[in-house]
């Protein structure tokens, strides 16, 4: 079956810029999770939804970082006013439940000049 | 102290060695254990899945958790030059919420012909 997609694959963008990133899950998983992942940092969690709901928007770096679900499905993740620190591959993961296995995405790479 | 340490290599060995891997944690909260392959320009993929400490056997592949000593290995036997990736551990709380997942920075794994 079809595996979790993300959108676009690759993003050029200039500093001050907004940008969209999408995330479809698989289909019937309730439970979706946004993650970073940077040379330095590694992979780090930034919000958690559970439907449309998101209970744990813990990691978003600040308020430049909004992310939405419609639908219980498709999910996009919004950087405003994007700053060179923002460059990083931004990756999505669903899972059946909110304990479940989590299934990652191929992640949508963002540089930002 | 990050939550989660691990040995970001690289790690070079020649075919057929027996490969280790370990992370180190902090948060005696964690419950749920995991090692995570990924491949270059890749999204991660789960390769072994513990609840709390024991061993846990999957072909050429061993995951052991040592709760104890907060200390989480994989063993790798008859490593294949196919397993060449980065390898992340990964763990998450049993409290209920988001089960967000706690990365390790990954250890990058090369298995020489």
């Amino acid at each position: 079956g079809a595996g979790v997609s993300q959108s676009p694959s690759n993003k050029v963008t200039e500093k001050g810029k907004d940008v969209e990133l999408r995330c479809d899950p698989i289909s019937g998983h309730t439970a979706l999770y946004w993650y970073r992942q940077s040379l330095g940092q590694g992979l780090e969690f930034l919000i958690y939804f559970q439907g449309n709901s998101a209970p744990d928007k813990s990691g978003l770096p600040s308020d430049r970082f909004s992310a939405e679900r419609t639908g219980g499905s498709v999910s996009t993740l919004t950087i405003q006013r994007t700053q060179q620190e923002d460059s990083a591959v931004y990756l999505c993961a669903s899972s059946p439940n909110a304990r479940g296995t989590q299934y990652f995405g191929p992640g949508t790479r963002l540089l930002v000049l | 102290q990050k939550e989660v340490e691990q040995d970001p290599g690289p790690l070079s060995v020649p075919e057929g060695a027996i490969v280790s891997l370990n992370c180190t944690y902090s948060n005696s909260a964690f419950q749920y254990f995991m090692w995570y392959r990924q491949y270059s320009r890749k999204g991660p993929e789960l390769l072994m899945y513990t609840y709390s400490s024991g061993n846990k056997e999957d072909g050429r592949f061993t995951a052991q958790v040592d709760k104890s000593s907060k200390y989480i290995s994989l063993f790798i036997r008859d490593s294949q030059p196919s397993d060449s990736a980065t390898y992340l551990c990964a763990m998450s709380g049993g409290q209920g919420g988001s089960e967000k997942l706690v990365f390790g920075k990954g250890t990058k794994l090369t298995v020489n012909p």
